[in-house]
């Protein structure tokens, strides 16, 4: 079955580190997207992907780092120059813009 | 700018209907999508309207109204798993799609 994977699904990240979040999809969709979800908020676009090799900042980019080498992986690193890291990540894909196909999510934790 | 406002809160009857307003201001606007969200789970796509009018889909619709920059989502025949959290989704010319932070359904019984 086709569908977009996220690991891990739960993720501890001491103050000062940097974490890698990853992002697979087998769904042959062109565009990616990692979101960021707080609590009781909407969310919001850190860096999308369009085609291999190319990304934009989204609206909250600082900090974060992606990269786009395949088609399928969009990882995404939360560097230690991100001060509230601690939150909900949603990675998602999409054919054409009309509807994306969301992963299940990490939620990480700096301890 | 953009901007997106739509209701924190709505709370209706298990079998009753339920509206979901959406009141949006983008630039180079393309359409209207519906997401729905479960506590702690991903959200999923329900709508997309690209024209003015009304989509069905099932149980829900979604209506778009571009002269007045405005949508809404409507729920029929509540079910308790209608309970989580809805977006509207505009989407610019910039192929990017806009949450807002959405409205949480309540579902009494």
């Amino acid at each position: 079955d086709g569908g977009i994977t996220q690991s891990p699904k739960y993720l501890f990240r001491k103050e000062g580190q940097n974490v890698t979040l990853s992002c697979e999809q087998n769904l042959n969709h062109d565009a990616m997207y990692w979101y960021r979800q707080d609590p009781g908020q909407g969310l919001r676009l850190i860096y999308y992907s369009q085609i291999v090799n190319d990304f934009q900042k989204g609206d909250i980019a600082e900090g974060y780092s992606v990269s786009r080498e395949k088609k399928e992986s969009f990882p995404l690193t939360v560097t230690s120059a991100q001060k509230n890291p601690t939150a909900f990540y949603l990675c998602a894909s999409s054919m054409s813009v009309v509807g994306y196909t969301f992963g299940s999510g990490t939620r990480l934790t700096v301890v | 700018g953009q901007s997106l406002e739509q209701p924190s809160e709505v709370t209706a009857v298990e079998g009753a209907i339920v509206q979901i307003n959406c009141t949006y201001q983008t630039s180079g606007f393309y359409g209207l999508s519906w997401y729905q969200q479960h506590d702690g789970g991903a959200p999923t796509f329900l709508s997309y309207n690209g024209l003015d009018g009304l989509e069905e889909t099932g149980r829900f619709s979604s209506f778009l109204s571009r002269s007045d920059s405005y949508g809404y989502l409507l729920l029929q025949e509540l079910q308790m798993k209608d309970s989580a959290s809805y977006f509207c989704a505009p989407l610019n010319r910039d192929d990017k799609i806009i949450f807002g932070k959405g409205t949480r359904l309540h579902i009494l019984p």
